[in-house]
């Protein structure tokens, strides 16, 4: 399984953007980028995926690098509901094995009010 | 459209017991998979079921197992008891078989093994 690396912890302000970062350097040429999220007491949530161009929905935005060896999560503006665990996750495109999704460490994300 | 339903949420067990955790996915999802959340190990895989047949396991012992009913309901059973079971089960249901779909994930069935 190709891993991810994300910091353990990040800590950001009330109503201002965050970007998480998360480097994947052994991606291979079929895996989605997908970011989850978990926050307190709760499942981990689906936030957003991506494959080679930038993707935006109503709760964040994924930046790809070119060479697709690192993405950004950006929230555009960070609300207190939005103090997660951060996890980015690479799946492939495939059938067999589809539903097993590798969590690595996660990035803490912490917001002041 | 109700979520992903599990039960118990809680449950206390003593060593040597098992448990059986049930799951009933969202509604049209025929993929259902099992997690082991625990704060040592983090999120780590258990098994995937679609149309009642497992497609994979993850890396735990025999005595972790699942089952998927016509209905799409799964259960995992747990024998033998360890203290080290104790963990947060998540169970998963998704639409498509993909890597594409997105997992929809319930609260967790909490397991305390004494």
């Amino acid at each position: 399984d190709a891993k991810t690396t994300q910091p353990n912890s990040m800590e950001s302000n009330e109503e201002e953007p965050v970007h998480l970062p998360c480097n994947h350097s052994t991606i291979s040429g079929t895996d989605y980028i997908h970011w989850y999220r978990q926050l307190p007491s709760q499942g981990p949530e689906y936030v957003i995926h991506g494959l080679t161009s930038n993707v935006n929905n109503r709760m964040a935005s994924l930046a790809i690098a070119e060479d697709r060896k690192s993405s950004t999560l950006i929230l555009h503006r960070a609300t207190l509901r939005d103090a997660a665990v951060y996890y980015c996750i690479l799946r492939a495109a495939i059938i067999q094995g589809a539903q097993k999704l590798v969590f690595g460490q996660g990035t803490r994300l912490t917001i002041n009010p | 459209k109700a979520g992903v339903t599990q039960t118990p949420r809680y449950l206390i067990k003593t060593r040597g017991q098992q448990v059986t955790l049930s799951c009933s996915p969202i509604s049209g999802h025929r993929s259902v998979s099992w997690y082991q959340q625990t704060p040592g190990q983090g999120l780590q895989f258990l098994f995937e079921y679609f149309s009642e047949t497992q497609r994979n396991k993850g890396n735990f012992p025999g005595r972790f197992s699942g089952r998927q009913f016509s209905n799409s309901r799964s259960e995992m059973n747990v024998s033998t008891l360890e203290l080290g079971d104790s963990a947060l089960y998540l169970c998963a249901s998704s639409q498509r078989t993909s890597g594409l779909g997105e997992l929809f994930f319930g609260e967790g069935s909490r397991l305390t093994v004494l």
